[in-house]
């Protein structure tokens, strides 16, 4: 089974509305990263929460984490058709150690105009 | 300026024939990655490097070599490539500073077909 997984899988909303992905992850970590790739690019990385943070802003995107439960969120607000991506978690491999990342699959997210 | 290129961008290859991707970097990172993407397996870590003169195996590395010549380049190779080598190849750089948290840059991607 996977180490870090994004769900659901796949997602469909329309423009203007908001929509959430979590993330649930089964190591210790230092830190949890958020990265999106559109289609025919690379991930870019959109947030990253250190595992002291329970919350994390960037623009309209907002990244929760529970270490308690080891899942976090990210959450966009008045959604963009170019906000259409697939969206990933990963986290350190072992704690403390960031030079390798552990990636989920990703959720397909549509934003529908 | 793109600070992760890859090339070439398209690549179809034949079976048993010798493929390699390059890849270079004009962020200064230390650690540069390969990984390959197939649906339903998502990104899937094959070599790393630390450094110019370093290559480490990563999670996929059968098939696959790694050359690091210099910090800013570094390279894939297939010696004898065959149809499951068929992918996207993303080329990554970053760095992890002591107490800092890494983040990976990536290139644009190298689609290779082999036929």
């Amino acid at each position: 089974s996977q180490l870090a997984e994004e769900n659901p899988w796949a997602l469909s909303v329309h423009e203007g509305e908001s929509v959430t992905v979590n993330c649930s992850y089964k190591t210790s970590i230092t830190a949890l990263q958020w990265y999106r790739q559109k289609s025919g690019e690379g991930p870019a990385q959109l947030i990253l929460i250190r595992s002291n943070e329970r919350e994390k802003r960037n623009g309209r995107l907002r990244a929760t984490l529970d270490t308690s439960s080891q899942s976090s969120s990210l959450s966009i607000t008045a959604t963009r058709c170019e906000d259409t991506a697939v969206y990933f978690c990963a986290t350190d491999r072992n704690v403390g150690d960031n030079s390798k990342l552990i990636w989920g699959l990703g959720t397909s997210l549509v934003v529908n105009p | 300026e793109a600070a992760v290129t890859q090339s070439p961008r398209n690549k179809v290859a034949v079976t048993g024939g010798k493929v390699t991707l390059s890849c270079n970097q004009t962020n200064n990172h230390n650690n540069m990655y390969w990984y390959r993407q197939d649906t339903g397996h998502g990104l899937r870590l094959i070599h790393y490097s630390y450094g110019a003169g370093s290559t480490e195996k990563g999670d996929i590395p059968d098939g696959y070599k790694a050359s690091r010549p210099s910090q800013e380049n570094f390279s894939l190779i297939l010696e004898l490539a065959t149809p499951s080598q068929t992918s996207v190849y993303f080329c990554a750089s970053g760095e992890e500073l002591g107490g800092r948290y890494a983040e990976q840059f990536f290139g644009p991607g190298t689609r290779l077909t082999v036929l």
